[in-house]
């Protein structure tokens, strides 16, 4: 059984620098999201997929911050112009019916 | 907007103890409620999921109630073990058009000491 896979696990970079992630989610999920936490916080809600159309994006997401998911499969999420406040752990989750299931995350340091 | 809120914070407790950990939420307007564990630098794992139409939902050692109308949830922990401890989370999901928007509370860390 493979659960949601993303890559890196870990990623350190230097402020204004892009980065990308990506997330392989559990081959039958349609459903596929991103969320983000930092250290104390619950995960935040970025945005959502259903196959590969975005039906949902949080006002957190700025112009910087852009998500694929090109045929329905593994997606991408793309951080330009990193900026400090972005550090964070970068999680990705997917889902058949209501039950998430979450990958071990992207661990983002901007310096 | 919801507002999910998880009290205590924090909870230390010697092992074989019986515990609870309370969520409650703003807006009684939910599809479901979910408890998730999360160890130190790992991801999320579903503990237990509610529907809006349910009282509780029980697997093994866990027991989560939901009480829609005043919002809030409760989690209970039987039989407490040096294993369960993590950062226990609860989310909601509207459901509708926010459907895949889970909205967490901030998590109470839990420590069992052998």
């Amino acid at each position: 059984d493979t659960g949601v896979s993303q890559d890196p696990r870990h990623k350190i970079t230097k402020r204004g620098q892009n980065v990308t992630f990506r997330c392989d989610p559990i081959s039958e999920h349609n459903r596929l999201y991103w969320y983000r936490q930092t250290l104390g916080q619950g995960p935040e809600f970025l945005t959502y997929f259903q196959n590969e159309a975005q039906l949902e994006k949080s006002r957190l997401l700025s112009d910087r911050f852009s998500a694929e998911r090109p045929k329905g499969s593994f997606s991408t999420l793309e951080i330009q112009r990193t900026e400090q406040g972005d550090s964070a752990m970068y999680l990705c989750a997917s889902s058949l019916l209501e039950k998430l299931f979450f990958g071990s995350g992207t661990q983002l340091s901007v310096l | 907007k919801q507002e999910v809120t998880q009290i205590p914070a924090a909870l230390s407790v010697p092992e074989g103890e019986n515990l609870v950990l309370n969520c409650s939420f703003t807006d009684s307007a939910i599809y479901n409620l979910q408890w998730f564990r999360q160890d130190p630098g790992k991801g999320l794992t579903s503990l237990l999921l509610i529907q809006s139409s349910q009282r509780e939902q029980t697997s093994g050692r866990l027991n989560a109630s939901l009480d829609k109308s005043s919002g809030r949830s409760t989690l209970y922990i039987a039989a407490s073990q040096p294993g369960d401890s993590a950062t226990y989370l609860c989310a909601v999901n509207a459901g509708g058009t926010s459907y895949g928007k889970l909205t967490f509370g901030q998590g109470t860390i839990l420590t069992v000491h052998p």
